[in-house]
């Protein structure tokens, strides 16, 4: 049962132009929210996050919208780097008895120059 | 700061073999976790300590890995005996006390079983 869900595995860009990544989460007990970042042969790096009493938060050009209603997320980059392309995973975060991190199989951003 | 430190980097296994993995976290951080990361997928969480004791191991095969967290600084994860699915890139990270902390990562481990 896959309860955070990045339907999109790879999205292309152009450089300079707004990265759009999509997440879905089914479980309604999932209070907080992140992205990570992913390159090559690295470990995913914490990129920003979100708390559900929140609908917006944003850092530089990164930006995380949250519809509770809709159990959506998204990630916006703007404007969009080469140095962007990496895959980038979502997580929940349980906050209720034993918190952990669920992910999403992640996304496959890639900028174009 | 220094990061998550993992070792080693890559491992080529025969089935059947066994394999440990080590993980020093960022000091100060009393939260560790371990990850599984098969090729496509999202990491999947096998176990998670709170310093040296298991908050959940619910998704960790027992009957094959085992991990633990001597003096909750340190902890190694063990594999025996390995199966050919387990080829993944086990993710050691960790964390500060407490809700809402993000979860720093080291590199990773890269397990091929042969």
């Amino acid at each position: 049962d896959q309860q955070v869900k990045q339907n999109s595995p790879s999205l292309s860009v152009q450089e300079g132009r707004i990265s759009i990544l999509n997440c879905d989460y089914t479980n309604s007990m999932f209070d907080y929210f992140l992205w990570y970042k992913k390159y090559p042969a690295e470990g995913p790096t914490f990129l920003i996050s979100i708390s559900s009493i929140k609908d917006k938060n944003e850092d530089g050009r990164f930006t995380v919208f949250l519809n509770k209603s809709a159990k959506h997320l998204s990630l916006h980059i703007v404007p969009s780097q080469p140095g962007d392309s990496a895959v980038y995973f979502c997580a929940a975060f349980f906050t209720s008895g034993t918190y952990k991190y669920i992910f999403g199989t992640g996304t496959r951003l890639k900028v174009l120059a | 700061e220094a990061g998550v430190a993992q070792s080693p980097r890559y491992k080529i296994i025969e089935k059947r073999q066994s394999v440990a993995f080590w993980c020093n976290p960022i000091s100060g951080h009393a939260t560790l976790y371990w990850y599984q990361q098969i090729l496509g997928q999202g990491p999947k969480l096998l176990i998670q300590f709170q310093n040296n004791g298991v908050v959940d191991d619910s998704q960790l095969p027992k009957d094959r890995f085992s991990a633990e967290r001597l003096k909750g600084v340190d902890s190694t994860l063990k594999i025996q005996p390995a199966k050919l699915e387990d080829s993944a890139v086990y993710l050691c990270a960790s964390s500060l006390p407490g809700v809402r902390t993000e979860a720093f990562f080291g590199q990773g481990t890269r397990l091929t079983v042969v």
